[in-house]
């Protein structure tokens, strides 16, 4: 089976505009997290969804978003980009929205300049 | 709140040696335990994931240990090579409906030729 992937993998982008990620989760695979990676943070989570519904959202504000389609793929939007948004974005998938183990994505990398 | 801690925050090696990273956590009540490896710039690669009913779980040169009741994991590496060199994170599943993995701020090792 593929792997989780994730498009673009490098994006630069200017203060006050929006990004929008993608993440394709594993074949049969219809749980979806994103997680922030930074050098201060460290890993943070964002938020996971399940059938397309928002199950859980992490401690992020509401510029912050995302969706989930029918095909499991799901999509991050970030808007009015801030510079501390730049950051490693991580998809992660697995089979069923529980803590079992979680299959990560390669990451998008976003600069905000 | 769960908090994770990993020790040492950095580590070198020669190679060959066998060693022990280290994770702690601050609420015992997780549903499993997971162990990453992260290369520079790059995803994560699942290693080995404990279920909390677990003590241990092995693939190959690599054995991790889970005490929930002392809130403490450990990952050993055994003969370590310079291919083994990454940060190595760690990440406990809660019990509670979020289904979030809390991260460590991860272990970066160096194995040096």
């Amino acid at each position: 089976k593929a792997g989780v992937t994730q498009t673009p993998r490098y994006l630069i982008k200017t203060r006050g505009q929006q990004v929008t990620l993608s993440c394709s989760p594993i074949s049969g695979h219809r749980s979806v997290s994103w997680y922030q990676q930074t050098p201060g943070q460290g890993l943070q989570f964002l938020f996971e969804y399940f059938s397309e519904t928002q199950r859980n959202k992490g401690n992020f504000p509401g510029r912050f978003s995302g969706r989930q389609f029918s095909n499991s793929r799901s999509e991050m939007n970030v808007s009015t980009l801030e510079l501390g948004d730049s950051a490693l974005y991580l998809c992660a998938s697995n089979e069923v929205p529980s803590p079992y183990e979680q299959y990560f994505g390669p990451g998008t990398r976003l600069t905000v300049t | 709140k769960q908090e994770v801690t990993q020790i040492p925050a950095a580590l070198s090696v020669p190679e060959g040696e066998n060693l022990v990273l280290n994770c702690s956590f601050t609420d015992s009540a997780i549903y499993n335990l997971q162990w990453f490896r992260q290369d520079p710039g790059k995803g994560l690669t699942s290693l080995l994931l404990i279920q909390s009913s677990q003590r241990e779980q092995t693939s190959g040169r690599l054995n991790a240990s889970l005490d929930k009741s002392s809130g403490r994991s450990t990952l050993y590496i055994a003969a370590s090579q310079p291919g083994d060199s990454a940060t190595y994170l760690c990440a406990v599943g809660g019990m509670d409906s979020s289904y979030k993995l809390i991260f460590g701020s991860g272990t970066r090792l160096l194995v040096r030729p």
